[in-house]
């Protein structure tokens, strides 16, 4: 299993640019969301889905688009990027089993500039 | 809204000492909480899980414990090693099971 991949692990972006960050699970997970870590802020949670075709707000969604067409993906798409958006992004998924831990990808590093 | 507090918010150890890293959250109503390690540039590595039913998880030197009535979590690392050196994260999961509240983090040093 490649587990949680993210594409791709460095952007840079001009403001006002719109972008698609890729996200992909290959263990049949159901719920699958988008975090943001910034300094000193910790990790926030962008968007979540429960499964494919249901998608949720999370804490800090402004700015940011998703959509589950299939249980592997979950892209984010920013869709007028601003300097607020400089960031390291977080996908992270895991199965619906209570016990079941949460798995995280590496990470894409966006700057806006 | 749910909050965690992560304290201390940095640490520097001498090689082989215990330590305890302490977690606190402000909603008693958590599913489980589950700690995290994460290294420099790197993404999240899953330490241990506690169920909201349990009182406390072990994974080799790492040992968590639970406390939903005080709303508190601690990990204990036993023996440190340089190799502890790292970020270490608290979250808990909110409603429905679908949500972490993550904390803003414990970084150790842990020196030779």
């Amino acid at each position: 299993n490649a587990g949680v991949t993210q594409t791709p692990k460095f952007q840079v972006l001009k403001t006002g640019q719109s972008m698609t960050l890729q996200c992909a699970q290959d263990m049949n997970h159901e719920y699958m969301s988008w975090y943001r870590q910034d300094p000193g802020m910790g990790l926030r949670l962008i968007h979540y889905s429960v499964g494919a075709g249901i998608t949720d707000q999370g804490e800090v969604p402004n700015g940011y688009n998703v959509s589950r067409s299939t249980t592997e993906d979950f892209p984010l798409r920013l869709l007028s990027a601003a300097p607020s958006q400089t960031s390291v992004y977080f996908c992270a998924s895991r199965s619906g089993a209570v016990a079941d831990t949460q798995y995280f990808g590496p990470g894409t590093r966006l700057t806006v500039l | 809204k749910q909050e965690v507090t992560q304290i201390p918010a940095a640490l520097s150890v001498p090689e082989g000492e215990n330590l305890v890293l302490n977690c606190s959250f402000t909603d008693s109503a958590i599913y489980n909480l589950q700690w995290f390690r994460q290294d420099p540039g790197k993404g999240l590595t899953s330490l241990l899980l506690i169920q909201s039913s349990q009182r406390e998880q072990t994974s080799g030197r790492l040992n968590a414990s639970l406390d939903k009535s005080s709303g508190r979590s601690t990990l204990y690392i036993a023996a440190s090693q340089p190799g502890d050196s790292a970020t270490y994260l608290c979250a808990v999961w909110g409603s429905g099971y679908s949500t972490l509240t993550f904390g803003k983090g414990t970084m150790l040093l842990v020196s030779p």
